[in-house]
């Protein structure tokens, strides 16, 4: 079955430590996105890429890092400079940017202690 | 400032009952709207989405949603609500200067009551 998948689904942090959360798609989609959601704000774009060795800033980009070697695989930082890392984080892909379906992984939790 | 406004954070409706949740926007290019569903944990899932045409679009699960151009809305609808769609739903817009990227409102949280 073709889909998103994010690794691990949970993850309990020390504050200082960078995290690493994984998100693989089978779907052969160019565009790939990460967004952090907390209640009540929706979620919002951290980074997003439109093609492989090609990525951009999304409206919260500070205090993360991705990278975007391979179409099917695009890792997300989240590093000490992120003042308020605990969230649940969605990663994303497009088709085809011009149909803005977006598909989800299930999302991964962090929570930093 | 472009912005996407869910004025209710939370609604309950009772099974069976008619439910509409409002989704307003603010942007200066034409706008293309959607509505997505998260269940509780899990990632979002596209209902319905509008970019041009019939101002009333249909989705899946059995809702609706109307374009108002003058009112700058973009309401979903269903007209008897299942305990199944206790669930948040979120509007979003993507534009002609963001093509490719979304922006989602705050969500909407339903409550489905027996």
């Amino acid at each position: 079955d073709g889909g998103i998948t994010q690794s691990p689904k949970y993850l309990f942090r020390k504050e200082g430590q960078n995290v690493t959360l994984s998100c693989e798609q089978n779907l052969n989609h160019d565009a790939m996105y990460w967004y952090r959601q907390d209640p009540g704000q929706g979620l919002r774009l951290i980074y997003y890429s439109q093609i492989v060795n090609d990525f951009q800033k999304g409206d919260i980009a500070e205090g993360y890092s991705v990278s975007r070697e391979k179409k099917e695989s695009f890792p997300l930082t989240v590093t000490s400079a992120q003042k308020n890392p605990t969230a649940f984080y969605l990663c994303a892909s497009m088709p085809d940017r011009n149909t803005g379906e977006l598909f989800f992984g299930e999302g991964s939790r962090l929570t930093v202690l | 400032a472009q912005s996407v406004t869910q004025p209710d954070i939370h609604i309950t409706v009772s099974e069976g009952a008619s439910l509409e949740l409002r989704c307003n926007y603010s942007y200066g290019a034409t706008p293309y709207l959607f509505w997505y569903v998260q269940s509780p944990g899990q990632g979002l899932q596209l209902l319905l989405k509008y970019f041009s045409g019939d101002t009333l679009v249909q989705g899946i699960k059995g809702f609706e949603a109307e374009f108002k151009r003058s009112q700058s809305s973009f309401n979903l609808r269903k007209p008897s609500v299942h305990w199944s769609d206790a669930a948040e739903y979120f509007c979003a817009v993507m534009t002609t200067d963001s093509w490719g990227k979304l922006q989602f409102g705050a969500g909407t949280q339903v409550v489905v009551t027996p």
